[in-house]
């Protein structure tokens, strides 16, 4: 096992509404990652966090937002939810370096949501 | 173009055969290759990661191709146990960025 773990595992939301999802990070490590793994497709980045702050973003609409805190530990946010943000959301954790490259990513074995 | 390009497959192979994927990339200033496997269903986890010289970890051969930027994963000796789907993955600054992923289904 990777000790990344993720809650909840399941969630059924409804449109319009909010969730908040966890992940708590490898020990050692000081990365979280998350992505949005849709049906038959390849998970699509999200976000990074890196020491508390956002370390680079994909193409997701600002009603995707995130917390990473000092513990490492780290939340994904999605506001006002839609119909097409039914999918699984994975965290992954990982160390990077100061100004260096980041390395290996581990993954949590995912929030599986769906909204109705 | 997409990003990292994969052919999602299926690929049926029967047991003991040996079966190569392929993924390309689009950005030159990427910095990071590694190849995951997804079960059903389940999250991905790291097979290995790619370097410019190859690398081997048993039955498991990948090799990276900075000037035409593609990487390959080489399966030899196919098992049941190897039915995946197999996730190119390629990091960037600040970014990671994953292939559709390629199916595979090692047929007895």
């Amino acid at each position: 096992e990777t000790g990344v773990t993720q809650s909840p595992t399941h969630l059924i939301k409804t449109r319009g509404q909010q969730v908040t999802l966890r992940c708590s990070s490898q020990s050692g490590h000081n990365t979280v990652s998350w992505y949005q793994q849709a049906l038959g497709q390849g998970p699509q980045f999200i976000f990074q966090y890196y020491r508390e702050e956002e370390n680079g973003r994909g193409n997701f609409p600002p009603r995707f937002s995130g917390l990473q805190f000092p513990n490492y530990s780290s939340e994904l946010n999605v506001n006002a939810l839609e119909l097409d943000d039914s999918a699984l959301y994975l965290c992954a954790s990982s160390f990077r370096l100061a100004g260096g490259r980041e390395e290996t990513q581990y993954f949590g074995p995912g929030t599986r949501l769906l909204v109705l | 173009r997409k990003e990292v390009e994969q052919d999602p497959g299926p690929f049926n192979v029967p047991e003991g055969a040996t079966v190569a994927f392929n993924c390309t990339y689009s950005n030159s200033a990427s910095q990071s290759f590694f190849w995951y496997r997804q079960d059903c269903r389940k999250e991905p986890k790291l097979l290995m990661s790619v370097y410019s010289s190859g690398n081997e970890d048993g039955r498991f051969t990948a090799q990276l191709n900075r000037a035409s930027q593609y990487i390959s994963l080489l399966i030899r000796d196919s098992k049941l146990s190897d039915s995946a789907t197999y996730l190119c993955v390629v990091g960037g600054y600040q970014k990671v960025t994953f292939g559709i992923g390629t199916k595979l289904q090692v047929i007895p």
